[in-house]
């Protein structure tokens, strides 16, 4: 079974700076049909997940572009090129049925 | 737009079986199916099972195999998750969100409910 590992696990964060979130797979991820299907969602306190990136670097409609997902293979990174408040909570890659641990950006 | 909506928090005994729905809008019910994940509290997220609303073919997870069963009701544009003999470690918010129509498409939860906590306590 596939493995997602997020690291790290907290991520504290001055506003206004760069923040990166590494996701690694026990396994390629690289599907019969040739796509990567490795989303990145966001996870507000007290509000639903909402997906943020799909099939490892496409933008959702209403992403800001300071949202950024790149990788290929195993290894996997969102970054965020300007923190903002509304940036706050609780990351997670996802690939299939399979869920990383979860990373919680915070202020510092 | 798309919107899925959740029934209400519950409260039940351990033992006893709880349903919960996830009201649909905005888009063909039956072009996508439903996924539903749970989230104990303070803890991640975890796929429990998935349901096809085009034709009713369901997937789940080792671990709630026998337990779960998923629904679907298209007159309504709802789906329904039941889960049975309830434990104390089942108390969790449980969220539906739409997901790829057929089995063995990749999953991709693009748009998620409110959730519904569901609180095991005798």
């Amino acid at each position: 079974d596939v493995v997602m590992t997020q690291s790290p696990l907290s991520l504290p964060v001055t506003l206004g700076q760069a923040a990166s979130i590494s996701c690694r797979s026990s396994q390629s991820l690289v599907y019969s049909d040739g796509n990567t299907y490795l989303h990145w969602f966001l996870q507000r306190p007290g509000q639903s997940p909402r997906r943020l990136i799909y099939k490892v670097s496409n933008r959702d409609s209403g992403v800001p572009d300071r949202f950024s997902g790149s990788g290929s293979g195993t290894d996997f990174t969102l970054k965020i090129s300007r923190v903002e408040a509304e940036d706050l909570g609780v990351y997670y890659c996802v690939e299939g049925t399979h869920f990383g641990q979860g990373t919680k950006l915070e202020i510092k | 737009q798309v919107h899925l909506v959740q029934s209400g928090a519950e409260v039940k005994k351990p033992g006893a079986s709880v349903k919960v729905s996830c009201k649909t809008s905005g888009y063909t019910f039956t072009n996508y199916g439903i996924s539903w994940v749970r989230q104990a509290p303070g803890q991640g997220l975890e796929w429990m099972a998935w349901i096809s609303a085009y034709n009713g073919n369901t997937k789940y997870a080792q671990e709630f195999q026998g337990r779960v069963t998923l629904t679907t009701d298209i007159s309504t544009t709802t789906a329904y998750m039941e889960l049975r003999s309830l434990r104390s470690d089942d108390t969790a918010l449980y969220y539906c969100a739409r997901d790829v129509p057929a089995s063995g498409g990749k999953n991709f939860f693009d748009f998620w409910g409110q959730g519904t906590l569901v609180t095991v306590s005798s």
